[in-house]
C-alpha cells in the first residue's frame, strides 16, 4: 500500500458542470501525477506537479486544471465537464528523479452524462 | 504517434505455462522501463523495472529482457498462476528529473487454469 487515497470513487456528473477529483498521499512524496485510462490508449498524463504550488501539463492537459497547495494533496479540476471526459482517473506519486517507481492510486470512474 | 507499443491486446496461456508479453518503443533516448500489472477496478501496481545498462532483470517468476538496438523489451512471468490473470502496461521513463512516464496500451493477460 503506497499510501494514496483518491476522492471521490466514484461519479457521475452532467455535461458543462465543474468536477474537482481529490488525490491525498501520506508518503511525503515530492512527485505526484494525474492520468487517465481510456480503452485504447492506455493512462496518459494529463498533469504533474514538482512541488508545493509547482505544476505543468501533461500529454493531454487540454479542459483539466490543477493545483497543489499541500505537499499531501494534488487537485483535479474539470472546470466544465465534456462526454470526453468519462474516463478513469488515477493519481500517482513518486520520490522522482533518475530511476524512479510510480506508485498509483486505486482511481476515480467519472461518467459525463 | 505511440512511443511505447503493445501490439498485443490479449494473450492466453495454460496455468504452469510461459507468459511472454512484449513491448516495442521508438525513442532510443528512453533509458529506463517499468511493467505494471492491473486488476479491474484497481490502480496499477508496479512489478520489475529494467535499466539500460543492463539487458536482463529478474524478480522471482519474473524477468524482463531489454534489447535496446531492436527497441523492444518483453516480460517473461514463468510459470503463469491464474492469479497472474490481469492487464500488464510497459512504460518507458521520458527522461529529466520529473519521472514522466510514457505507457504502453495494455495486454490483457488470461491464465487458463
Amino acid at each position: 500500500d503506497a499510501g494514496i487515497t483518491q476522492s471521490p470513487r466514484h461519479k457521475v456528473t452532467e455535461t458543462g458542470t465543474p468536477v474537482t477529483l481529490r488525490c491525498h498521499q501520506t508518503e511525503n512524496h515530492r512527485y505526484m501525477y494525474w492520468y487517465r485510462q481510456d480503452p485504447g490508449h492506455g493512462l496518459r498524463l494529463i498533469h504533474y506537479s514538482y512541488g508545493v504550488k509547482d505544476t505543468d501539463k501533461g500529454e493531454v492537459s487540454d479542459g483539466y486544471s490543477v493545483s497543489r497547495s499541500k505537499t499531501e494533496d494534488f487537485l483535479l479540476t474539470l472546470e466544465s465537464a465534456t462526454s470526453s471526459q468519462t474516463s478513469v482517473y488515477f493519481c500517482a506519486i513518486s520520490v522522482g528523479g533518475r530511476l524512479d517507481t510510480q506508485y498509483f492510486g486505486p482511481g476515480t470512474r467519472l461518467t459525463v452524462l | 504517434d505511440q512511443q511505447v507499443k503493445q501490439n498485443s491486446p490479449s494473450l492466453s496461456v495454460q496455468e504452469g505455462r510461459i507468459s511472454i508479453l512484449n513491448c516495442d518503443y521508438t525513442n532510443s533516448m528512453f533509458d529506463y522501463f517499468l511493467w505494471y500489472k492491473k486488476y479491474p477496478a484497481e490502480g496499477p501496481t508496479f512489478l520489475i523495472s529494467i535499466s539500460s545498462i543492463k539487458d536482463k532483470n529478474e524478480d522471482g517468476r519474473f524477468t524482463v529482457f531489454l534489447n535496446k538496438s531492436a527497441k523492444h523489451l518483453s516480460l517473461h512471468i514463468v510459470p503463469s498462476q491464474p492469479g497472474d490473470s490481469a492487464v500488464y502496461f510497459c512504460a518507458a521513463d521520458a527522461g529529466g528529473a520529473t519521472n514522466k512516464l510514457i505507457f504502453g496500451t495494455g495486454t490483457l493477460l488470461a491464465v487458463q487454469p
